[in-house]
């Protein structure tokens, strides 16, 4: 089986900087993707890491290291339209598996 | 371009009820997929469709739900008879073959009373 766990919550001020994490247990591995969702909206896709290392997107930076099982999102110069909620995900066979998800709240 | 279209946006129905939704994906999308969203859970995958063959539909109550992609380009996911563990946003994507980059519609948000 597979599953990807992140923290349920994150919280941080404009212009800050937050990383959320992602943890996964995969019998198999491709890669790690993440997507956005805002509330009552659609998930929306941000990256896809097939390697190791950091792969940056504007104010957006997604990291994989496949030794340690993890990853993360980061998001600089935060704004109030980042909150939203952040899922990783994981192909797995012929077939994409989303995490736990973590809702970022962005305070003024 | 245009997006994953889904209809209904919002529906109601009593348990037992029966209720469909449909789905037009991107065009030249070869892939497809329903997911159900349950408040505050990532995306469950229901089934995936590969043109108009089914690949994986091993989380799909198959005693309950069902769905089809005729000619390989819209697809309808029908759930009979609905029970209250239903209430859902049930969510379209649609992906290019063998890209992971999913694109999803709007959902539609079922509510069984």
């Amino acid at each position: 089986g597979q599953s990807l766990e992140q923290p349920s919550e994150v919280t941080a001020v404009e212009g800050a900087i937050v990383q959320i994490n992602c943890t996964y247990q995969t019998s198999g591995f491709y890669g790690l993707s993440w997507y956005q969702q805002h509330d009552g909206g659609a998930p929306t896709f941000l990256s896809y890491n097939a390697l190791d290392g950091l792969e940056e997107t504007g104010r957006f930076s997604s990291f994989l290291s496949r030794s340690d099982s993890y990853g993360y999102l980061l998001l600089q110069e935060l704004q109030m339209k980042d909150s939203a909620s952040y899922f990783c995900a994981a192909p797995w066979t012929d077939k994409l598996i989303f995490g736990t998800g973590t809702r970022l709240q962005v305070f003024p | 371009e245009a997006g994953v279209a889904q209809s209904p946006r919002y529906k109601i129905i009593e348990k037992r009820q029966s209720v469909a939704f449909w789905c037009n994906p991107i065009s030249g999308h070869a892939t497809l997929y329903w997911y159900q969203q349950i408040l505050g859970q990532g995306p469950k995958l229901l089934i995936q469709f590969q043109n108009n063959g089914v690949v994986d539909d091993s989380q799909l109550p198959k005693d309950r739900f069902s769905a089809e992609r005729l000619k390989g380009v819209d697809s309808t996911l029908k759930i009979q008879p609905a029970k209250l563990e239903d209430s859902a946003v049930y969510l379209c994507a649609s992906s290019l073959a063998g890209s992971w980059e999913q694109y999803f519609g709007p959902g539609t948000r079922l509510t069984v009373t």
